[in-house]
């Protein structure tokens, strides 16, 4: 089974100040860890994935994100946030080994970045 | 530019009246999503096709159906919309990969939801 963790509803964030969204999963394998963002009345966008290698994954938009095995997680950050980077994060999951390359998602996290 | 392209983006109908919503892709992919997403929460997968092969999510109410005429083209029929159907309609597609197999972790891309309303 694999499972996500989005451990906050929403994030509150000043403009230019750096982000971070947690995410924590569980799978039985190895992970393949995603992250995406939703505006409001649109579908999800992609921003960045984790398969192998670095641990330290550069996405669009200037976001990044840190696998970290030892603790489960895959934080989504940025180093400046954007009035515009305001919207739905999801994060995602799938086992290497899952059958049907279906993805579980977090709960999601609403982020609002203040002027 | 390849992309997923869903019709309409906002969709009204009637309770009980059969409603079709679409979703098409110039991506080449061979498999494609329905997701059933309400208020914000996560998306739910409600179905999904490898090629021509159906796989129904255990929890997917008969109430939904699915067609996929061919690789571009998907349909999401809603026989009799009841007024807990309302809800943002996502389709996704993503190329397979293998169980177990290296790759590129195949991400599922979106199209950008149709919002259903039944009144």
């Amino acid at each position: 089974a694999q499972s996500v963790a989005q451990p906050e509803d929403q994030v509150n964030v000043a403009e230019g100040n750096p982000l971070t969204v947690k995410c924590t999963y569980s799978v039985s394998g190895n992970p393949y860890l995603f992250w995406y963002v939703q505006y409001p009345n649109r579908g999800l966008q992609f921003l960045l994935k984790y398969i192998t290698g670095d641990n330290l994954v550069k996405g669009s938009y200037g976001f990044e994100a840190e696998f970290n095995k030892s603790q489960t997680s895959f934080h989504l950050k940025k180093p400046s946030a954007l009035v515009s980077d305001s919207a739905l994060y999801f994060c995602a999951v799938r086992d290497k080994y899952n059958a049907g390359n279906m993805l579980t998602f977090g709960g999601g996290t609403r982020l609002m970045v203040k002027p | 530019d390849a992309m997923v392209i869903q019709n309409p983006r906002y969709q009204v109908t009637q309770f009980g009246k059969p409603v079709t919503l679409s979703c098409s892709q110039t991506l080449n992919h061979n498999v494609m999503y329905w997701y059933q997403q309400k208020s914000s929460q996560a998306p739910k997968l409600l179905f999904h096709y490898y090629d021509k092969d159906f796989n129904n999510e255990a929890d997917t109410p008969d109430n939904f159906q699915s067609r996929r005429p061919n690789t571009s083209f998907c349909f999401l029929d809603i026989r009799s919309p009841g007024l807990g159907d309302a809800a943002m309609y996502l389709c996704a597609t993503s190329r397979y990969q293998a169980p177990g197999t290296s790759g590129a972790g195949e991400t599922q891309y979106f199209g950008p939801g149709t919002r259903l309303l039944v009144l």
